[in-house]
């Protein structure tokens, strides 16, 4: 069936480094991508999206890159810091109308060591 | 803004019994998604309300039930529970056409079913 899933279950890396998450989705239907964080506890946060007609979209430290030829989303987080250290879910969408659902991944815990 | 809200945020049940979640969705949004999210796993869309109305579902029994009120608040019901639908329970609001916006969670409601 068509689902998401992620490359890496676990990402640890040095405070200051770059972090890439890495997404393979399988649905060629959808339309709409999602990254959020998700802190333990708490509910999960939205990172920064990106519609399928763009290969590319940067935000706040964090660039989202989409290649639909091979299904492959991935995130990048530019100088990690300790705040970062959450688990990463990828989301995709098929706007069904106006009225989409989100399909997540299973997740990546990224760990930040200072 | 107080974004989306959950009650309660825990809750500790008994196979079989029944429990209701709530959610209040974020100021300006009118559709509301729930979501599953067992451990160590990604959210699994439940359903989605919009216009007091189910419009989508996902994957789940019919012991699994919702309601929107005339103020865009919902409720997720679960009947006759099992050991297994112990979970993190997520609400997401957004606003009407919400695949092109991102949906905003609440903190859950953290159910054990015993």
């Amino acid at each position: 069936g068509e689902s998401v899933g992620l490359h890496l279950p676990t990402l640890s890396v040095q405070e200051g480094d770059n972090s890439i998450i890495n997404c393979a989705y399988s649905n060629s239907a959808s339309d709409y991508f999602i990254w959020y964080k998700q802190e333990s506890g708490k509910g999960p946060q939205f990172i920064i999206d990106i519609r399928s007609n763009m290969d590319k979209r940067q935000g706040q430290r964090v660039t989202v890159l989409l290649n639909k030829t091979v299904k492959h989303l991935s995130l990048q987080i530019a100088a990690t810091q300790p705040g970062d250290s959450a688990v990463y879910f990828c989301a995709e969408n098929i706007t069904q109308g106006s009225q989409g659902n989100l399909i997540f991944g299973k997740g990546t815990k990224l760990s930040v060591k200072p | 803004d107080a974004g989306v809200t959950q009650s309660p945020t825990h809750l500790i049940k008994t196979r079989g019994q029944q429990v209701t979640l709530r959610c209040s969705p974020k100021s300006g949004h009118d559709t509301v998604s729930w979501y599953q999210q067992a451990l160590g796993q990604g959210p699994q869309f439940i359903f989605q309300y919009y216009e007091e109305e189910e419009r989508q579902r996902g994957n789940f029994p019919d012991r699994f039930s919702g309601h929107q009120f005339p103020n865009y608040s919902s409720e997720l019901n679960v009947n006759a529970l099992l050991l297994g639908d112990s979970a993190l329970y997520l609400c997401a609001s957004s606003p009407r056409g919400w695949g092109d916006t991102e949906a905003f969670f609440g903190q859950g409601t953290r159910l054990t079913v015993v």
